[in-house]
Order: C-alpha cells, then structure tokens, then sequence
C-alpha cells in the first residue's frame, strides 16, 4: 500500500503568515493527490486536487504543487479560518489513503 | 449543489451491527462513486469503503470483513452496515461523493458527519 506521510504535525503561525506542509509517497504517485481543510468541529472540504489545481470557490492563498513523490501545500497570508487541520490524499491506486494530518495553530 | 446528509443512531453496543444511511440531494447516486470515511475523537481520516451504482466496490482491507455498503436509487440514498463492533470503531462517521474527471477523482462534497458511539 502506498503511505502518505505529512510534515510537520502540527505547526504554529499568526494571521498574515505564509506556511508550507510537505506530503510525501511512499512511492511514485505522479500528481495524484488532493488536499483538505478542516476546520475545528466541522467535514473536511477540498482545496486542491490534482497536486495543484485549485477547487471552485477556494480562495487563491492556497497553492498546491509537487509531482511523484513530494507535494506540497502553501497558504500564502493566513487568515483566522486557515488555523484548522490539514490532510492530503493519493488517489494512485484504489484504496485511496490519507496523510496523517497537520494540525495548524495560532 | 450537492448536498450530502448522514443518519443513523449515535449509540451502538458493542458486538453489534452499525447502520448509516447517506441522502443525496443535487445529484443521484446512479453516477460517481459513494463513500464512507470515519475520524475517531482526535485522530485522522480513515477510508472505510467506496462503491459505484453498478456495484464495483472498494473495500479497506482491514474492515473488509466487517463492511457492508449498498446503494437505494429509489430513494437517492446509500447505506453502510459495519458489524462486531467495538470500542474502536467509536469515531465521526462521513459520506462524500467520490468524483473527478477521466484521469484523477477526488472526494467532494463531504456530508457533516454523524458520531457513533460504541458503549454498553
């Protein structure tokens, strides 16, 4: 099975900061990952798909890139609904795992 | 838009079966595969199981033997049974469509989530 593995765990910013969260694949995934916001208490919502596009609606602070097996998440000027958990996603194979979460804090 | 809605109850007893129901709304279960995902209090995403209306079905393979996911196109709903419960199993339970294009998919939208608990 292919392993996602995320860094940091968690990680603390202020309003305004810019972040990066790295995910890495146990193997050569190509650009199928996808990214998650979840906000405290509530589902989680998609913010990137494909490694790097964008999802109707997501404000452009979020940018996702990498290719194979290291992607990236940056928010480029954090805003109070950003301090949540981070999660990315492969879709490379069938059984379509998750990243252990990075939880963002003030 | 595509709303999805979960129901069951909030208290299983161990050993016993958990039963979820999914009500789409906005789209019909007859296209894109369905899903269930679960958090437990604290921890990560899990996913349990998707499955498209012609029945091709992925299952966790280490829930497989315990997971039941059926699909109601009548009633624009799709279930998840997970039987011999414990208290491991204790978790936010989600449905989210599993959609996308030819090359990737992705999982959009997420329902709100309903908490199981598995207690005496």
């Amino acid at each position: 099975d292919i392993q996602m593995t995320q860094s940091p765990s968690s990680l603390s910013a202020s309003v305004g900061d810019r972040v990066t969260i790295t995910c890495r694949a146990s193997q050569n995934i190509g650009y199928y990952v996808n990214w998650y916001r979840q906000i405290p208490g509530k589902a989680p919502t998609l913010l990137i798909y494909s490694a790097s596009s964008l999802q109707s609606g997501v404000p452009s602070r979020f940018r996702g890139s990498g290719y194979g097996t290291e992607f990236t998440l940056t928010i480029s000027s954090l805003q109070p609904e950003d301090f949540a958990s981070y999660y990315c996603q492969h879709t490379s194979s069938t059984l379509h795992a998750f990243g252990q979460g990075t939880k963002l804090e003030i | 838009q595509v709303h999805l809605q979960e129901s069951g109850p909030g208290l299983v007893r161990p050993s016993e079966t958990l039963s979820l129901t999914c009500t789409v709304s906005g789209d019909s279960v007859r296209s894109d595969y369905w899903s269930w995902i679960r958090q437990p209090p604290g921890k990560g995403l899990e996913l349990i199981v998707y499955m498209y209306y012609s029945g091709d079905t992925i299952y966790n393979p280490s829930l497989k033997s315990r997971v039941t996911i059926s699909v109601d196109s009548s009633k624009n709903q799709f279930s998840l049974k997970l039987t011999s419960v414990t208290a491991a199993d204790t978790a936010m339970y989600y449905c989210a469509r599993l959609g996308g294009n030819d090359l990737h998919n992705w999982f959009d939208p997420w329902g709100q989530g309903t908490l199981v608990t598995v207690s005496s």
